[in-house]
């Protein structure tokens, strides 16, 4: 099982490019996610999609979109992309139980985003 | 959301134990406590879980006292390899299952 996979690992962009972060998970997962995180700071939720065919807003969505394309991809968005979106971007998936609470997360590698 | 503090660093050495502690004041009655640890250049990985009292695992400990306002992440004769940021988090029983991630205590183990 390779388990969370990301594309690109690194990526560079002008300001106004657009580009898609790709993410797949072997793991039959329901729920993925995606996060940023930047220099000495803790993870911030972009979106979630608790199960196929669903996708939700999470902390700071504002500039991204997502696509749950099917049950093993879920993919992030940047239509035009402004320097504050300089950030690692990690994707993760979980089981997706019905209780939540003891949902562990498994997290890809990341991709670093530079947009200049 | 249960917010929650932890110091931001903490320096050790190899060999020693070293506990780290977390506070969530406003916890709710069915929410969990759960821990991830970071290396650098790698996402978040699950290290230990807990709803109340003790719980061990081969990785580490946690110890939640009755009143579930804290919880220390013990982690038992430390290397140089358990150099990370570790994250508290408490996981709500909301049914949306998404994390909150705080700052994070970034441990330093020296040889």
């Amino acid at each position: 099982n390779a388990g969370v996979t990301q594309t690109p690992k690194f990526q560079v962009l002008k300001t106004g490019q657009s580009m898609t972060l790709q993410c797949a998970q072997d793991m039959n997962h329901n729920s993925m996610y995606w996060y940023r995180q930047d220099p000495g700071m803790g993870l911030r939720l972009i979106y979630y999609s608790a199960s196929e065919g669903t996708t939700d807003k999470g902390e700071v969505p504002n500039g991204y979109n997502v696509s749950r394309l099917n049950k093993r991809e879920f993919s992030l968005r940047l239509e035009s992309a402004a320097p504050s979106q300089t950030s690692v971007y990690f994707c993760a998936s979980s089981g997706g139980d019905t209780s939540g609470r003891t949902d562990t997360q498994y997290f890809g590698p990341g991709t670093r985003l530079t947009v200049l | 959301l249960a917010k929650t503090t932890q110091p931001i660093s903490m320096d050790s050495y190899e060999g020693q134990e070293v506990n780290i502690t977390c506070s969530h004041n406003n916890i709710a009655t069915n929410d969990y406590i759960t821990w991830y640890q970071q290396f650098p250049s790698q996402g978040p990985r699950f290290i230990i879980q807990g709803y109340k009292t003790k719980v061990t695992n081969e990785v580490a400990s946690l110890f939640i006292p009755a009143d579930r306002k804290s919880s220390t992440l013990s982690l038992p004769r430390v290397s140089l390899s358990d150099t990370a940021v570790y994250y508290c988090l408490v996981v709500p029983d909301t049914g949306r299952r998404a994390l909150t991630f705080g700052s994070g205590t970034r441990l330093q183990v020296q040889p």
